[in-house]
């Protein structure tokens, strides 16, 4: 069974650039979440998204955004990239949040 | 107060000792709660999940839940030096869809052969 895959690996941008990142889910996986992960604030969340419909959002800018597809991949956007925005972003699947995630393997953004 | 406490650590434990992983919730109404552990330079892995007070076993691995305490414990058991990786304790809020869990900064562990 595949499990949850992010893309890209790794991304160095400049600030004021935006960026997408991708993320395909566990098959049959409808529920998608994604968190922002930094030494300073830990595992920070952003947003999931069931069935295509945003469903939990964190407190995060308007700057950062998200959607899903009906195969159930999602992409998360960043616009006008800032420093602080230097994080590991992971991408977690589920079937139901309350069974627990399964994460991928992240995708490292630096901004420089 | 942060949602969701976990000891600063680092813990260190001999090799076959028991090591306690602690957390504190602060929403008395939340629901689910779960173990992950995360490895250097990788992902958080799903360890262990609980729902109701009492102990959960499974393997080496044993998590407590104290709801009325709002405590969270994992204990392993014949600790061993794979077992080096931060413990991260994570909590699924009341009146929710659930998913969107609340984690704590994590319990650094290592295990000394």
């Amino acid at each position: 069974k595949a499990g949850v895959t992010q893309t890209p690996r790794y991304l160095i941008k400049t600030r004021g650039q935006q960026v997408t990142l991708s993320c395909s889910p566990i098959s049959g996986h409808r529920s998608v979440s994604w968190y922002q992960q930094t030494p300073g604030q830990g595992l920070q969340f952003l947003f999931e998204y069931f069935s295509e419909t945003q469903r939990n959002k964190g407190n995060f800018p308007g700057r950062f955004s998200g959607r899903q597809f009906s195969n159930s991949r999602s992409e998360m956007n960043v616009s006008t990239l800032e420093l602080g925005d230097s994080a590991l972003y992971l991408c977690a699947s589920s079937s139901s949040g309350d069974y627990g995630y399964t994460f991928g393997s992240g995708t490292r953004l630096t901004v420089v | 107060q942060k949602e969701v406490e976990q000891n600063s650590g680092p813990l260190s434990v001999p090799e076959g000792a028991i090591a306690s992983l602690n957390c504190t919730y602060s929403d008395r109404g939340s629901q689910s709660f779960f173990w992950y552990r995360q490895y250097s330079g990788k992902s958080p892995e799903l360890i262990m999940s609980i729902y109701s007070n009492g102990d959960k076993e499974d393997g080496r691995f044993t998590a407590q839940l104290n709801k009325a305490s709002q405590y969270v414990s994992l204990l392993i058991r014949d600790s061993q030096p794979s077992d080096s990786a931060t413990y991260l304790c994570a909590v699924n809020p009341r009146d929710t869809n659930a998913g969107k869990s609340t984690f704590g900064d994590g319990t650094t562990l290592t295990v000394k052969p």
